[in-house]
């Protein structure tokens, strides 16, 4: 497989940070991206990243090493529709592979 | 700007037939790609095309094929449909596999 890791599940109060983190493989790495999947729905594109260093969208914020293999994307401020599952991938090829997501919940 | 746009919604098919789902790519993407989500096995890769040519595909059985027109839309056939066939099945389009952004999905069940 792609060996894209990620954790399973976290939960987080309404108003916290939350920060999910993605391990891959470097090998052909050409980008990696972060998708917002709420249950039975499609998946919403929430970032792509190509090059080092952290990028801010609102409340959301992805980084990214390429060296070390890891990517993180951090949640702030987090709303009760955050909770949901999230999706880290990488492009290879035009290949994009998936982790097996993280599900987040937040509390109030 | 439309969004990407899959159909059907949904289908339900018996084993051993075969069905073509349809994805129309957002206007000015040129790159479409097809997964399989399933809730064991997450989210895999079928294939992606680009200006009607594959430039990849994933570890599915020869059941699987697509094809994509002049137009830029795209359609993935499964021939011989199994139970385990069924499953969500997303596109998704691109200018050329950067920002990839999602159609709603067919839900496909074989009974």
């Amino acid at each position: 497989g792609q060996n894209i890791d990620q954790p399973t599940e976290m939960t987080a109060t309404e108003g916290a940070i939350v920060q999910i983190n993605c391990t891959y493989q470097t090998s052909g790495f050409n980008g990696l991206f972060w998708y917002q999947q709420h249950a039975g729905e499609a998946p919403t594109f929430l970032s792509y990243n190509v090059l080092d260093g952290l990028e801010e969208k609102g409340r959301f914020s992805s980084f990214l090493s390429r060296s070390k293999g890891y990517s993180y994307l951090l949640l702030k401020e987090l709303q009760m529709k955050d909770s949901a599952s999230y999706l880290c991938a990488v492009i290879r090829d035009y290949k994009l592979s998936f982790g097996a997501g993280t599900t987040v919940t937040v509390r109030a | 700007k439309a969004g990407v746009t899959q159909t059907p919604r949904y289908l339900i098919k018996t084993r051993g037939q075969q069905v073509t789902l349809s994805c129309s790519p957002i206007s000015g993407h040129r790159s479409v790609s097809w997964y399989q989500q399933t809730p064991g096995q997450g989210l895999q890769f079928l294939f992606e095309y680009f200006s009607e040519t594959q430039r990849n595909k994933g570890n599915f059985p020869g059941r699987f094929s697509g094809r994509q027109f002049s137009n830029s839309r795209s359609e993935m056939n499964v021939s011989t449909l199994e139970l385990g066939d069924s499953a969500l099945y997303l596109c998704a389009s691109s200018l050329d596999s950067d920002e990839a952004f999602f159609g709603q999905g067919t839900r496909l069940t074989v009974v």
